[in-house]
């Protein structure tokens, strides 16, 4: 399986700050590289895919980049709606895998 | 507008079976694969196995001996089974159809917490 790592797992910040959230894959990927939005007891959002697509909705302050194994979400300025869960997934193989997870919380 | 509801007991015995059910409204099961994923209350997500409208189906290796997704298209519906369970399946089960074509996950339903206890 391919392991999916998030860094930081955590991370406080304040509205209008820029956040960047890393997901290293254990093997190259390409761009089969998705990212989620979860707010606590809800389902989680799809915010960008084929690692730097927006999705339809997603406001542009989200942005994602990389190829390979290394992957980062940036949020450009930090809105009181934003905090919240982030999850990566790979979809390059089976099992789809997906990172642990990197807390955003306000400071 | 698309949507997913899951269903089922959210109470299932030691080593008895876990059965759900997802019912999609607002558009049909044909052209896509439909996905079950689990989330631990730990929070981490496990992605199950998926299944399309003609009944192919894919699994995570790690659940392979003890799942089965199934269809029901004149219904609309999409099955999980999970046999033998253990407390170490207690998740909130969500199923979440593939977007475009690259397995990413896009609608999701509410997702429906199933706990293993006797």
């Amino acid at each position: 399986d391919i392991q999916m790592t998030q860094s930081p797992s955590s991370v406080s910040a304040s509205v209008g700050d820029r956040v960047t959230i890393t997901c290293r894959a254990s093997q190259a990927i390409a761009t089969w590289l998705a990212w989620y939005q979860q707010k606590p007891g809800k389902a989680p959002k799809l915010l960008i895919f084929a690692a730097s697509r927006l999705q339809s909705g997603v406001p542009s302050r989200f942005s994602g980049s990389g190829s390979g194994t290394t992957f980062t979400l940036t949020i450009s300025s930090l809105q009181p709606d934003d905090f919240a869960t982030y999850y990566c997934q790979q979809a390059n193989n089976f099992p789809i895998t997906f990172g642990q997870g990197t807390r955003l919380d306000m400071k | 507008q698309e949507q997913l509801q899951e269903s089922g007991p959210g109470l299932v015995k030691p080593s008895e079976t876990l059965s759900l059910t997802c019912t999609v409204s607002g558009a049909s099961l044909g052209s896509y694969y439909w996905i079950w994923i689990r989330q631990f209350p730990g929070k981490g997500l496990e992605w199950i196995g998926h299944i399309n409208y003609s009944g192919t189906t894919d699994y995570n290796p790690s659940l392979k001996t003890r799942v089965a997704i199934s269809v029901d298209t004149s219904k609309n519906q999409i099955g999980l089974s999970l046999r033998s369970v253990t407390a170490a399946d207690t998740a909130v089960y969500y199923c979440t159809r593939e977007f475009g074509r690259g397995n990413w996950f896009d609608p999701w339903g509410q997702g429906t917490l199933v706990t293993v206890s006797s």
